[in-house]
């Protein structure tokens, strides 16, 4: 079967950094997805990982390790406008692109 | 270049009714996926389909659930026989092929009363 653990809620201030981890049970791993969801709006698409290593775009950088089933979304330089809920997602080989979710960890940035 | 369209935004259907939701995917997407959220739940996958053809449907309950995605107009979830148990958003979301990123629509928040 497949199971994907994120925490369920983090908190962090205005102008620091978070990592919000998310391990996941899978077989045939094909890409890992981070998504950002504003309360009662629409998953908006942050990153994409299929190759071990760290991704960067601007202030969010994503990290996938696939021997240890573990990626990480890290925020730099927290915005009050950052605090949403932050979905890891995983695809399956042969699932022909649908993906399976985490619950999402919701992140409250304080000033 | 418009977004995913999901309407309406909000649907409310007494117990025993149906409902229809709709999706438009973005322009030149023809791949479509189903999502449901269940408060404090992640997104379940429910079905995918590209024009007149669906390719997985693993995630859609045996009964009272179809989905279409027809050559001409949006794609429609149905839902038949509402129950309080089919209350949840329900998201949209296109791609322009299968496996590359897709883009979510603002979804229909369904109450069945």
């Amino acid at each position: 079967g497949q199971n994907i653990d994120q925490p369920t809620e983090m908190t962090a201030t205005e102008g620091a950094i978070v990592q919000i981890n998310c391990t996941y049970q899978t077989s045939g791993f094909n890409g890992l997805f981070w998504y950002q969801q504003h309360a009662g709006e629409a998953p908006t698409f942050l990153s994409y990982n299929v190759l071990d290593g760290l991704e960067e775009k601007g202030r969010f950088s994503s990290f996938l390790s696939r021997s240890k089933g573990y990626s990480y979304l890290l925020l730099k330089e927290l915005q009050m406008k950052d605090s949403a809920s932050y979905l890891c997602a995983v695809r399956r080989r042969g699932s022909q692109g649908n993906l399976i979710f985490g619950k999402g960890t919701k992140l409250s940035v304080k000033p | 270049n418009a977004g995913v369209m999901q309407n309406p935004r909000h649907l409310v259907r007494r117990r025993g009714q149906e409902a229809r939701l709709r999706c438009s995917p973005m322009k030149g997407h023809s791949h479509v996926y189903w999502y449901r959220q269940l408060p404090e739940e992640g997104l379940k996958f429910m079905v995918y389909l590209q024009k007149e053809n669906i390719i997985d449907e693993s995630g859609m309950p045996k009964e009272r659930f179809s989905a279409e995605f027809p050559k001409e107009g949006p794609s429609i979830l149905r839902i038949q026989q509402v129950v309080r148990g089919d209350s949840a958003a329900y998201f949209c979301a296109s791609s322009p092929q299968g496996g590359a990123e897709a883009f979510f629509g603002q979804g229909t928040r369904l109450t069945v009363v």
